[in-house]
């Protein structure tokens, strides 16, 4: 069973911004990473440690965190933003990763 | 740029051991103090994360899989291996592997190969 939780399902209106979150108690102790997953694809790491993306990624993603709680914002969603996204983190031992449940993410 | 590339036999039988193996270019598997893992994806599931081998060799698994899997590296040929044995249809799934993006950021999984399809049946 994963030690993080996410909704399994948020939308957002073209042009909106939503915010995504991940629980978990680790995640007083370690900061949570982001990933985007489409259809047949492999994850892709959009969001890692306090707040950054890997080069190319836009900017309209940002990542925060507070309490046992991190989020992803996408703010101006784009039709391109649908997807699963998932966070991950170590366990609340520290030595394991861990992913969260996943959240599909539907732009209308 | 780094690379990784997942190849396995595709199916596996009923309590047999999975073999993969992930090349990997663009990067040293020995060198760099990185970390070195396989994740999984039963179709239309979530991602589980199965076990890590640091740049030493060191190994750490996820303890949910009982002991069945070992991970490995052959230097020679600049692979990495995921064996797991016993297998059920439980472990029918995607398995990828991936890399660290940052020996800073570890667990932070930047680089992935685009992940081979294992199904377990008889």
């Amino acid at each position: 069973s994963s030690e993080l939780t996410q909704d399994p399902a948020v939308s957002v209106a073209l042009g909106q911004t939503v915010r995504i979150t991940c629980q978990g108690d680790s995640l007083r102790r370690y900061y949570a990473s982001w990933y985007q997953q489409k259809p047949g694809q492999a994850p892709v790491l959009i969001i890692y440690g306090k707040n950054n993306r890997p080069s190319g990624f836009p900017d309209r993603f940002s990542g925060s965190s507070s309490g046992n709680t991190a989020s992803l914002t996408i703010t101006g969603a784009q039709a391109e933003d649908e997807a699963d996204y998932y966070c991950n983190s170590r366990d609340s031992s520290g030595n394991l990763y861990v992913f969260g449940t996943g959240t599909k993410v539907t732009v209308l | 740029q780094v690379q990784l590339q997942e190849s396995g036999p595709g199916l596996v039988k009923p309590s047999q051991t999975l073999s993969l193996t992930c090349t990997v270019s663009g990067a040293s598997i020995t060198s760099g103090f990185y970390y070195w893992s396989w994740i999984r994806q039963p179709a239309g599931q979530g991602l589980e994360w199965i076990g890590r081998m640091y740049t030493d060799g060191t190994t750490t698994y996820n303890p949910s899989l009982r002991g069945r899997v070992t991970i490995s590296v052959d230097t020679s040929k600049s692979q990495f291996s995921l064996n797991l044995r016993s297998v059920t249809a439980a472990d029918t799934a995607v398995y990828f592997c991936a890399r660290d993006i940052g020996a800073s950021f570890p667990g932070s999984f930047g680089y992935w190969g685009q992940g081979t399809l294992i199904t377990v049946s008889s």
